[in-house]
């Protein structure tokens, strides 16, 4: 089977920078997906990872460590629209196969 | 170029009833996925089809749930019979590679 843990909630401050954890167990690994989610609407994709390494995108940098099976998640110059649940999914197998989530992990950002 | 669109947005059924939500894949895409998320946990994979084709429904209930993805049209995920354990948001995605959601549909079994 698959599964993905990642804290369940995390507070920081506006301006700051916060690392989001995700670890995972599955087999045939097939890349892993970073989304973020606001209270009542749909998950937006934020980034992929199928390569070890570090991906850049703006404000927020996506790291993926295969060996280890684990990511995370890095939000820089904090604001308060970073305020959301923040979704960790693995994909396994080959071409478009099914995401497995983790729980979310809700970020709060206070002024 | 239209995201993914999914109907109706609210949805409420009474015990008993049928539920029938629609998603419309983005253009271009032929592979849709739902998923049903619950009040305070994490998204839940349902099934996967192509076009006229279920690929993967490995995550759907053995009763009472079933999905199509017709050659022409939206793909649907039916509910019969409703229970109160059925009201959550279900979403549907489509991919080429990365998979986009659509804005999800809200149901409430009263």
């Amino acid at each position: 089977g698959q599964n993905i843990d990642q804290p369940t909630e995390m507070t920081a401050t506006e301006g700051a920078i916060v690392q989001i954890n995700c670890t995972y167990q599955t087999s045939g690994f097939n890349g892993l997906f970073w989304y973020q989610q606001h209270a009542g609407e749909a998950p937006t994709f934020l980034s992929y990872n199928v390569l070890d390494g570090l991906e850049e995108k703006g404000r927020f940098s996506s790291f993926l460590s295969r060996s280890k099976g684990y990511s995370y998640l890095l939000l820089k110059e904090l604001q308060m629209k970073d305020s959301a649940s923040y979704l960790c999914a693995v994909r396994s197998g080959t071409g478009f196969q099914k995401l497995v989530f983790g729980t979310g992990t809700r970020l709060l950002v206070s002024p | 170029n239209a995201g993914v669109m999914q109907n109706p947005r609210h949805l409420v059924r009474r015990r008993g009833q049928e539920a029938r939500l629609r998603c419309s894949p983005m253009k271009g895409h032929s592979h849709v996925y739902w998923y049903r998320q619950l009040p305070e946990e994490g998204l839940k994979f349902m099934v996967y089809l192509q076009k006229e084709n279920i690929i993967d429904e490995s995550g759907m209930p053995k009763e009472r749930f079933s999905a199509e993805f017709p050659k022409e049209g939206p793909s649907i995920l039916r509910i019969q019979q409703v229970v109160r354990g059925d009201s959550a948001a279900y979403f549907c995605a489509s991919s080429s590679y990365e998979q986009y959601f659509g804005p999800g549909t809200r149901l409430t079994v009263t």
